[in-house]
């Protein structure tokens, strides 16, 4: 069965903090990604990752980077959290390729408080 | 500008009552809409449609795309409590070479109840 680990449902952070937040997936998937999800804006891509090392920028990377250093993992990191990146974190894999391979398989997401 | 727009964006009804959800697309080169379903935590898989008038059912789920109007609907009928989650539609975008990304509306709550 499918499966895409986020290490915690839920996070408090203050202000300024270094925040990590990490994704495993066990599906051998080339394609990783990174949104947040906020109430009237739906899912808005941060950041995605095709290749172990490789990253590219989605629609509002600022204020993020990432880390793959493996294939199954896929770290998110916020440097110095600031209270408007309270929000809900999903990860989700997929297959490199067409057709069939789109379909992205989501893990049950971080809820971040930035206090 | 929007790409995939849903609509409505909340709907609320009586269990029993049929349900029907909106998904219009922007995109060049279209390839297929997915539809998904997320109740309190992971987006679940419900349909991929790549053709024309061709149904994808599941249960009292059921889903089809019109290329011409650029649009699909995800219809459910005699609704539960147990359907109450937000749908979300997306349809994948090259990011290079044959590789894709997906780009989601921004989801539909729907509220089923008793």
């Amino acid at each position: 069965d499918v499966k895409v680990t986020q290490s915690s449902r839920y996070l408090v952070k203050r202000t300024g903090e270094k925040v990590f937040l990490e994704c495993v997936q066990d599906m051998d998937h080339e394609n990783m990604f990174w949104y947040r999800q906020d109430p009237g804006l739906g899912l808005r891509l941060i950041y995605f990752s095709y290749d172990v090392k490789m990253k590219e920028k989605g629609d509002i990377p600022e204020g993020y980077s990432v880390s793959r250093e493996k294939k199954e993992r896929f770290s998110l990191i916020l440097e110095s959290a600031s209270t408007n990146q309270t929000s809900m974190y999903l990860c989700a894999s997929s297959l490199w390729g067409g057709g069939t391979k789109n379909i992205q398989y989501f893990g049950a997401g971080t809820r971040l408080s930035v206090l | 500008e929007d790409k995939v727009v849903q609509s409505p964006l909340s709907l609320v009804v009586h269990e029993g009552d049929t349900v029907t959800l909106n998904c219009s697309y922007e995109v060049t080169n279209f390839r297929s809409l997915l539809w998904y379903k997320q109740e309190k935590k992971a987006p679940t898989f419900l349909f991929m449609l790549t053709s024309s008038g061709i149904e994808k059912k599941s249960g009292r789920l059921s889903s089809i795309l019109d290329k011409k109007e650029l649009s699909s609907i995800l219809n459910i009928t005699a609704t539960q409590t147990g359907d109450s989650a937000i749908y979300l539609c997306a349809t994948p975008e090259g990011s290079g070479g044959s590789n894709y990304k997906l780009t989601f509306g921004k989801g539909t709550l729907l509220t089923v109840n008793p």
